[in-house]
């Protein structure tokens, strides 16, 4: 599995945008990239994820660095509900399980 | 659509004794499914994979004999809690694959088990 490096914790305003960084510089060329993120006692939710092309949709946009060793998921604009620890997991298109890193605390403030 | 429901979301039970959990996908069929375990201001950890119709596969250092799963039918799996202690207390999440209804692993609300 592809180790990935995120930063522990995030703070954004409402409305505003936030880019949520993450490096993944052993992934391999058929890993795609999943964003996955927990609300507070609640299971994990997708997000979106991508190969090679940046991404999008209604959530959120995912642009992949041209070497695929670093992706960032971008929030539009902000809200309170987005509040939420992000995960980023490299994952084989064939593979079948997820494995969680720490992934980034995300801090909106009002 | 794709959605998991996770039941029950939280249960006591004494030590000793043995809980089971279920996961059902309720629109669509799970082929796999997938168990985590999360403690307190943890990630999830993956337990296990459970295939319809065959036994599941382990994680390293995930006792099979505790924790038992069952993927009887492509629309429900079971995890089961087997002589329960208070450090098995967790919050309990499965997982099911949905991606080729274009929505991704779909997780349940989870189950937060404690053990008296």
């Amino acid at each position: 599995d592809a180790k990935t490096t995120q930063p522990n914790s995030m703070e954004s305003n409402e409305e505003e945008p936030v880019h949520l960084p993450c490096n993944h510089s052993t992934i391999s060329g058929t890993d795609y990239i999943h964003w996955y993120r927990q609300l507070p006692s609640q299971g994990p939710e997708y997000v979106i994820h991508g190969l090679t092309s940046n991404v999008n949709n209604r959530m959120a946009s995912l642009a992949i660095a041209e070497d695929r060793k670093s992706s960032t998921l971008i929030l539009h604009r902000a809200t309170l509900r987005d509040a939420a620890v992000y995960y980023c997991i490299p994952a084989q298109g064939g593979s079948e399980k997820l494995v969680f890193g720490k992934g980034t605390k995300l801090t909106v403030n009002p | 659509g794709a959605v998991v429901s996770q039941h029950p979301s939280w249960v006591i039970c004494k030590s000793g004794t043995s809980v089971k959990i279920e996961c059902r996908s309720l629109d669509f069929q799970a082929t796999t499914m997938f168990w985590y375990r999360q403690f307190p201001k943890q990630s999830l950890m993956l337990m296990a994979t459970s295939n319809e119709g065959s036994k599941a596969t382990y994680e390293q250092g995930v006792e099979k004999d505790k924790f038992l799963i069952n993927h009887a039918s492509l629309t429900l799996s079971t995890l089961t809690v087997t002589s329960a202690h208070p450090e098995d207390s967790s919050f309990y999440i499965c997982s099911a694959d949905a991606r080729q209804g274009g929505y991704g692993y779909t997780f349940g609300s989870g189950t937060r088990l404690t053990v008296v």
